[in-house]
């Protein structure tokens, strides 16, 4: 069973652009899930995504944004591009019925510059 | 009151050692408490999880260890083996949503 894919891999941007992450969740699975990892700061809650509806927000600015397409997958968008926002973009994904044991993709990295 | 506070930062521990890691939490409504691993280059993996109702919970040579009235849990890893070096992540979340808050991750090295 294939387990969540993310694209791209890696993902170079200048300071002002725009990125866009991609993340295929595991069969079966409807919700969806979004973290930043950046150096140094743990894991943080970015989006959740379950039936095509946003579920809930981390405390990122609005420039961070996303959408569940109607087969499950996710797209995360992020605007106006900082150096700061340069880490690991982290997708998950669960049943609905289980939705505490989420499991992750290997990520994308974003780097801005 | 959402954070959940995870230590040591780093451990080195000798192969055979144990290996222990401990998370504390401020919010009462958690009651899933899992831990990750992530290897270099790879997405976290759940390696093993426990709810409150119960005080210890043990798969192979990893052991979650819960204290309720200190909000407190740990993570005991028995004899260590080099191919446990990793980052290990505690985690928690409650009744009101599927948001997991992580501590802030260990890095463990195993020496052989």
């Amino acid at each position: 069973e294939a387990g969540v894919t993310q694209s791209p891999t890696h993902l170079i941007k200048t300071r002002g652009q725009q990125a866009t992450l991609r993340c295929s969740p595991i069969s079966g699975h409807t919700s969806v899930y979004w973290y930043q990892q950046a150096l140094g700061l743990g894991l943080q809650f970015l989006l959740w995504y379950d039936e095509g509806e946003e579920r809930n927000r981390g405390n990122f600015p609005p420039r961070f944004s996303g959408r569940q397409f109607p087969n499950y997958s996710s797209e995360l968008n992020v605007n106006a591009l900082e150096l700061e926002d340069s880490a690991l973009y982290l997708c998950a994904s669960s049943l609905e019925d289980s939705r505490r044991t989420i499991y992750f993709g290997e990520g994308s990295w974003l780097t801005v510059v | 009151q959402q954070q959940v506070k995870q230590s040591p930062q780093s451990l080195i521990v000798q192969k055979g050692g144990i290996s222990i890691i401990n998370c504390a939490y401020e919010n009462t409504a958690f009651d899933y408490f899992p831990w990750y691993q992530q290897f270099p280059g790879k997405g976290p993996a759940l390696l093993i999880a426990i709810r409150p109702d119960v005080s210890e919970k043990k798969e192979g040579r990893f052991t979650i260890s819960f204290n309720k009235s200190a909000k407190q849990f740990s993570l005991h890893i028995m004899d260590s083996q080099p191919g446990d070096s990793a980052t290990y992540f505690c985690a928690a979340s409650g009744t009101s949503g599927s948001r997991l808050t992580f501590g802030e991750g260990t890095q463990l090295t195993v020496n052989p």
